[in-house]
């Protein structure tokens, strides 16, 4: 069965460093998604992108989280200068058509963000 | 704003011994309330979707329902290989077509 798959499995960044973090959606999906994971909370959502764009960011995506589909396989998210609550677990999804026509969203198993 | 609550936290049960956990929430109209299975260090796995009160789903020994209010998975003989933590989502009909608010999970052990 496809699969949605991320890289690296375990970051370890200093604060104030770049970090990008990779995802390989299913290959016919048209939406990609990252949500994060503070360990302990809920999963929250982070941002959606369609057609090589946002469609749609939580105030959580402020100005140091960008997102790109670099190729056609690829999708990642940076984060331009990272703090010590940017750690977490960081999920991407992808999904055929949005939730909204209740498609369900298909989650990598995540890279562990640890920042110092 | 779309809110989620489950319970309990954490459910601790013996082989075999029947239970259900419960998914509260509040949106302005539901498109869909989705259940997701989470183990330990991977990400969620989706389980069902539901659309309307009255809808059931069943997988295994798992069975989920829905009613206006709240959704409830239901865990008939579990086995020790359902130990996992539980997610429920959703996602109304006012605002946003693409984000899924999840609760903060149940916590299931099943014991041998």
């Amino acid at each position: 069965e496809p699969e949605v798959t991320q890289t690296p499995s375990h970051q370890v960044t200093q604060m104030g460093q770049e970090v990008i973090l990779r995802c390989v959606p299913i290959s016919n999906h048209l939406y990609f998604y990252w949500y994060r994971q503070i360990l302990g909370q809920k999963v929250e959502f982070l941002v959606s992108f369609y057609n090589n764009e946002i469609s749609e960011k939580s105030e959580i995506f402020d100005d140091q989280f960008s997102v790109e589909r670099p190729d056609g396989s690829n999708f990642t998210l940076k984060i331009r200068s990272t703090k010590l609550e940017d750690s977490a677990m960081y999920f991407c999804a992808s999904s055929r058509v949005p939730p909204s026509y209740n498609s369900p969203l298909h989650f990598g198993n995540g890279t562990r963000l640890t920042v110092t | 704003e779309d809110q989620v609550t489950q319970s309990p936290e954490a459910l601790r049960l013996q082989e075999g011994e029947s239970s259900s956990l419960n998914c509260s929430y509040t949106v302005s109209g539901l498109r869909g309330l989705f259940w997701y299975r989470q183990d330990p260090g991977k990400g969620p796995e989706f389980l069902f979707t539901l659309y309307s009160a009255g809808e059931e789903k069943e997988k295994e020994r798992l069975k989920a329902t829905l009613t206006k209010k709240e959704s409830f998975l239901h865990i008939t003989a579990p086995k020790p290989e359902d130990s996992a933590t539980y997610l429920c989502a959703v996602q109304g009909v006012r605002g946003s077509n693409y984000k899924l608010t999840f609760g903060k999970g149940t916590l299931l052990t099943v014991n041998p």
